[in-house]
């Protein structure tokens, strides 16, 4: 079971907005000090980083992609859903009791 | 452009140690971390460490694990002793960018199979 959990499937329809939910706790994503990151993971492929510092965009990440945090939780928003969106998603953040870095179970998205 | 390319033996039998290198072109190891993350068949990811070019690891290492740096070859390793067929998975090596505190950049993984 994963420390930060995440819904295991979400769906849209072309052009809807979609969010996708990651909740932590107090020494993870609800600690001041620690970030929340976003990756996407197409079928067979490598994970790419999507989201990072909670809701920022690496260059090259569409803006139809953003982050959110509000306590120990995060989310994702896909606005403007596309079918090449249909992938897995992850959110990951540093545990301090852990010390160590946790990822959530993952989210498999699916575009109707 | 930065990219790693990570190489190792695919097929192990129980027991044996798992062997994987990501090799860093375009760039140099000064000033990240560099950290391994695996994937069981159809599951999630799950972190293993990192490591930064002066050789500190990330504690809370699993058990079994050992990360190395070579700068030398620009280069970072991974070796998992023991194996047994829970070890099967795809093995990722990433950049972690601390100040961004996320993997930027990531290998292409290798597929490791343990099996008698």
């Amino acid at each position: 079971q994963s420390v930060l959990t995440q819904p295991p499937s979400a769906s849209g329809t072309p052009g809807q907005r979609v969010t996708i939910s990651c909740s932590g706790g107090s020494s993870n994503i609800g600690s001041r000090s620690n970030t929340v990151s976003w990756y996407q993971q197409l079928p067979g492929t490598a994970p790419k980083l999507l989201i990072y510092s909670d809701n920022q965009r690496p260059s090259g990440v569409p803006d139809r992609f953003s982050g959110s945090k509000s306590g120990a939780s995060a989310s994702l928003a896909i606005s403007g859903l596309q079918s090449e969106d249909e992938a897995d998603y992850y959110c990951a953040a540093w545990d301090d009791s852990l010390n160590g870095r946790v990822f959530g179970g993952g989210t498999k998205l699916t575009v109707l | 452009q930065v990219q790693l390319q990570q190489w190792g033996a695919g097929l192990l039998k129980p027991s044996e140690t798992l062997s994987l290198t990501c090799g860093v072109s375009g760039g140099s190891l000064n000033n990240y971390y560099w950290g391994w993350i695996r994937q069981p068949p159809g599951k999630g990811l799950e972190w293993y460490g990192e490591i930064n070019d002066s050789g500190q690891i990330n504690p809370s290492l699993k058990s079994r694990v050992a990360i190395s740096v070579d700068t030398s070859k620009n280069q970072f390793s991974l070796k998992l002793t023991s194996v047994t067929a829970a070890d099967t998975a795809v093995y990722y090596c990433a950049r972690v960018n601390a100040g961004d505190d996320a993997f930027d950049l990531w290998g292409q993984g290798t597929m490791v199979i343990v099996s008698s």
